[in-house]
């Protein structure tokens, strides 16, 4: 499965770094997303972009910032994080206006914050 | 907010044994949607659910869309060892067209040999 694909797959950080995670999709899908996976909870929503358009912030602390360049391609810019940010990042993508949104997971980025 | 409340938490059984999984919401969902994630792997996309009462198979699994629209079940007849992993429900929150999906906490399936 290649249509999603994420990289780093692996980020140990300190807690002072700066660092970027990066997804690009080749489905032609329209609205990309990112996740937080942290152990025992479930997925949790942090951005949405539809048409490259930012709508959606599920009140993600500003040490997260996300950019998206083109509808294929999605950032999420890391600064000062907190060792409780250490979790498995997901990016997704669907095409949005087609009602269905099923959603098509790249194999995400395991965060280790130190 | 919309919530999506998911049971059991975790499940382990018998291969060869069948498996359930429930998806409650206290709102009408306009759709509900299915996804597996194995052991070390990422969600991926099993089935979607839209009309009341819908039943749709693949294989062993059953999936079942309340009549009202408020709950969806995963079955899963004569479980093998390649079931195992977590499976999430998620349902399009309220009336968005951004495709903002809530996902349940989902089941994590054990099946022991």
């Amino acid at each position: 499965e290649t249509g999603v694909t994420q990289t780093p797959r692996h980020l140990v950080m300190g807690m002072t770094n700066k660092k970027s995670l990066k997804c690009e999709q080749h489905l032609g899908h329209n609205a990309m997303y990112w996740y937080k996976q942290s152990a025992k909870k479930p997925l949790e929503l942090m951005f949405v972009y539809n048409f490259k358009e930012q709508t959606e912030n599920n009140s993600v602390p500003s040490r997260f910032s996300p950019e998206c360049p083109n509808s294929s391609h999605l950032f999420l810019h890391l600064h000062t994080l907190q060792p409780e940010d250490s979790a498995l990042y997901l990016c997704a993508s669907s095409q949005a206006n087609r009602g269905g949104y099923e959603q098509y997971f790249g194999p995400g980025t395991r965060l280790t914050v130190t | 907010g919309q919530q999506v409340m998911q049971i059991p938490q975790y499940q382990h059984v018998q291969e060869g044994e069948d498996f359930t999984t429930y998806c409650n919401s206290s709102t009408t969902l306009s759709n509900i949607q299915w996804y597996k994630q194995r052991p070390g792997g990422h969600p991926v996309f099993l089935i979607q659910l839209v009309k009341s009462g819908e039943v749709k198979k693949q294989k062993r699994l059953t999936f079942q869309f309340g009549e009202a629209k408020k709950n969806s079940s995963l079955h899963i007849t004569a479980t093998q060892t390649t079931d195992v992993g977590t499976y999430f429900c998620a349902a399009i929150h309220g009336s968005s067209n951004t495709g903002k999906l809530i996902f349940g906490q989902g089941t994590t399936l054990q099946v022991k040999p």
